[in-house]
């Protein structure tokens, strides 16, 4: 989705080392939510954000914190990468999109960790 | 907690034929919104269609429509005329207040 960014789109890292992702929209929403995707699991949701500065867990939580201190960017922190998170990430706002008038999730592109 | 499931972990049809994805889900609210995505090789997740639950109507967007069973927490895609751009893996979403709940994903392959 072109008003959805994330960074890095792909990052290699070891054991203990910390990671932040970043996602970054465009569009104002309020809404933003971090997922990881694996097989057999399809997505789950880690943490997501109401607001800057407002943020709430999700399934899959431990491990990771998130931050909003503005409301085009919300951050996603591995504080010390494990094996078990390597994964694709995906970055996702909820709003409402003038061409289809609805209310849904729509996602960035994703990222790739791998945690060696 | 809301569950959502998708029983067919693979799926295939033949080129112009008609398919149809399952997804039940589990919820004790009234009040929520059910969606389908694909999500093709280039790992871009996509909206296929969306379904709010007060409406008995059943979604369509071009070739591709539900059948909303609310009674039985039921919703599955149907694939109309199906294309080779169809292959991709779907997922089938619940929303319920703020968050969204995935199922595991159906990956569909397009035989020409």
């Amino acid at each position: 989705d072109a008003g959805i960014t994330q960074s890095p789109r792909h990052k290699v890292t070891e054991t203990g080392t910390p990671v932040t992702l970043r996602c970054h929209q465009t569009e104002n929403h309020r809404y933003m939510y971090w997922y990881r995707q694996d097989p057999g699991h399809g997505l789950r949701l880690i943490h997501y954000s109401y607001g800057v500065k407002d943020t709430d867990k999700g399934e899959v939580s431990d491990g990771y914190s998130v931050s909003r201190s503005k409301t085009e960017d919300f951050l996603l922190t591995l504080e010390s990468a494990t094996s078990s998170q390597t994964s694709v990430y995906f970055c996702a706002i909820r709003g409402t999109r003038t061409e289809t008038g609805t209310d849904t999730q729509y996602f960035g592109p994703g990222t790739r960790l791998t945690v060696l | 907690a809301q569950t959502v499931t998708q029983s067919q972990p693979e799926m295939s049809v033949q080129e112009a034929e008609t398919v149809t994805l399952s997804c039940t889900y589990d919820t004790s609210e009234s009040d929520y919104y059910l969606f389908w995505y694909k999500q093709p090789p280039s790992r871009q997740m996509i909206l296929v269609i969306r379904q709010e639950a007060y409406k008995q109507q059943n979604a369509t967007e071009n070739r591709f429509s539900v059948n909303f069973q609310k009674a039985a927490k039921s919703f599955s895609l149907k694939i109309s005329d199906s294309q080779l751009g169809d292959a991709a893996m779907y997922f089938c979403a619940y929303r319920g207040g703020n968050q969204f709940y995935f199922g595991t994903g159906t990956s569909l392959t397009v035989i020409p």
